[in-house]
């Protein structure tokens, strides 16, 4: 069946410096592929997406690249900010309107 | 526009009591689901409404769960009897299908359910 694997966090960095949270994913057919993050006691808030090889999803200077080859789509910000910290989650669907399906999330704590 | 709007924010609720959880999708979005969230973890889909119809509830665990989605816009989501298990994050979303299939889904700010 589809899956998506997230690295396990938590990730703690300091402020400005680079974040890399891995995202790969098994899929059935062609997915679009889904960054989604929550902040604490909020809900789940679309941060950027892909729907073909290559595309390049970008969003509040974090950036994911839809890689086909490696079935990745990892998520990339080149200086973090305390208020980034929150929890984020790699997702894809398939086409014919199937539901999204989600990795177990990584918990990410930025300190100044 | 208006959001995905999800009541209430909170519940707690003591075991073998019932429980229920309002959504209000966002307009014009006929799709419709119900996410489990538990702690720690990523959202696990319920139940998925296309308009009226349930086209999948195979996570929905039916001898205790139940959903409705009354003239394909407002849904509720029911839990008889609570189990102490239960005590999650129920998430609603919606979205709008799109001709080649690829949708994404907006959330509500969700349901904290604390069994006890």
């Amino acid at each position: 069946g589809d899956s998506v694997t997230q690295m396990e966090g938590p990730v703690t960095l300091s402020e400005e410096a680079c974040l890399t949270i891995n995202c790969t994913y098994t899929a059935t057919g062609y997915p679009s592929l889904f960054w989604y993050v929550q902040y604490p006691g909020e809900g789940l808030q679309l941060l950027l997406k892909a729907t073909k090889a290559d595309d390049k999803g970008s969003n509040k200077g974090f950036e994911a690249t839809y890689r086909k080859e490696t079935t990745s789509f990892h998520l990339e910000k080149g200086s973090v900010q305390v208020s980034d910290s929150a929890v984020y989650f790699c997702a894809l669907s398939v086409p014919g309107n199937t539901p999204l399906v989600f990795g177990k999330g990584t918990r990410l704590s930025v300190i100044a | 526009e208006a959001g995905v709007v999800q009541s209430p924010r909170y519940k707690i609720i003591e075991k073998k009591q019932p429980v229920a959880f309002w959504c209000n999708p966002i307009s014009g979005h006929n799709t419709l689901y119900w996410y489990l969230q538990n702690l720690g973890q990523g959202p696990e889909l319920l139940i998925r409404y296309e308009n009226e119809e349930a086209v999948d509830d195979s996570q929905l665990p039916k001898d205790r769960f139940s959903a409705e989605r009354l003239k394909g816009v407002d849904s509720t989501l029911k839990i008889q009897p609570a189990e102490l298990g239960d005590s999650a994050v129920y998430l609603c979303a919606s979205s709008r299908s799109l001709q080649q299939g690829h949708t994404e889904a907006f959330f509500g700010q969700g349901t904290r359910l604390t069994v006890v």
